[in-house]
């Protein structure tokens, strides 16, 4: 069973570009969440989304950040017109759909973006 | 809003040791989750241990173990027999449930420890 799967590993974009990370779940699970690894920072979330619907983007910048998991494919973390800060590292966690009081979630090995 | 709050940015400990790393909470929620995370230089992220606030007795897998005090809000993380593949960037992080009125999804991580184990 194969885990998490974040592509790219690693990105560089200049600065205007835009960034697009993408993450497959694992099989089965239906729950996916984007944090943020500033460097000497722990995580910080971003979103929540199950599929076709965004649950939570408490976290996630109010412009220029967007994130979807449609019906097929891959969920979806884009950054338009990046900034040299928006440089971190992206992680992608899923877990299968909550029946207890909290499911475990998985970590993708991350995105490292790199804003020139 | 729930911090988590690590005071050791870094520590080391000799092969075959015994090392306690800190990790101290605040929140003002009755019941929630923390957890252990080891992060090694491949980056990817790895859940070491994992405990119940409502529970008592303290939680260990294998050679990890935690001090959970939950009156003092302070969550260690302990590892015997320190071994190099123990080297990592440890994170303690915190999870609400929705029966006492938080979030049960959204992580929130402490900045870490870098643990170094020398041979």
């Amino acid at each position: 069973n194969a885990g998490v799967m974040q592509n790219p590993r690693h990105l560089v974009r200049r600065r205007g570009q835009e960034a697009r990370l993408r993450c497959s779940p694992m099989k089965g699970h239906s729950h996916v969440y984007w944090y943020r690894q500033l460097p000497e920072e722990g995580l910080k979330f971003m979103v929540y989304l199950q599929k076709e619907n965004i649950i939570d983007e408490s976290g996630m910048p109010k412009e220029r950040f967007s994130a979807e998991f449609p019906k097929e494919g891959p969920s979806i973390l884009r950054i338009q017109q990046v900034v040299r800060g928006d440089s971190a590292a992206y992680f992608c966690a899923s877990s299968p759909p909550v029946r207890r009081n909290y499911n475990e979630q998985f970590f993708g090995p991350g995105t490292r973006l790199t804003v020139l | 809003a729930q911090t988590v709050t690590q005071s050791q940015p870094e520590m080391s400990v000799q092969e075959a040791e015994t090392v306690t790393l800190s990790c101290t909470y605040d929140t003002s929620e009755s019941n929630y989750y923390l957890f252990w995370y080891k992060q090694p230089p491949s980056r990817q992220m790895i859940l070491v241990i994992r405990q119940e606030a409502y529970k008592q007795q303290n939680a260990t897998e294998n050679r990890f173990s935690v001090n959970f005090q939950k009156a003092a809000k302070s969550f260690s993380l302990k590892i015997s027999d320190s071994q190099l593949g123990d080297t990592a960037m440890y994170f303690c992080a915190f999870a609400g449930t929705p029966h006492s009125g938080g979030s049960n999804y959204k992580l929130t991580f402490g900045k870490g420890t870098l643990l170094t184990v020398n041979p």
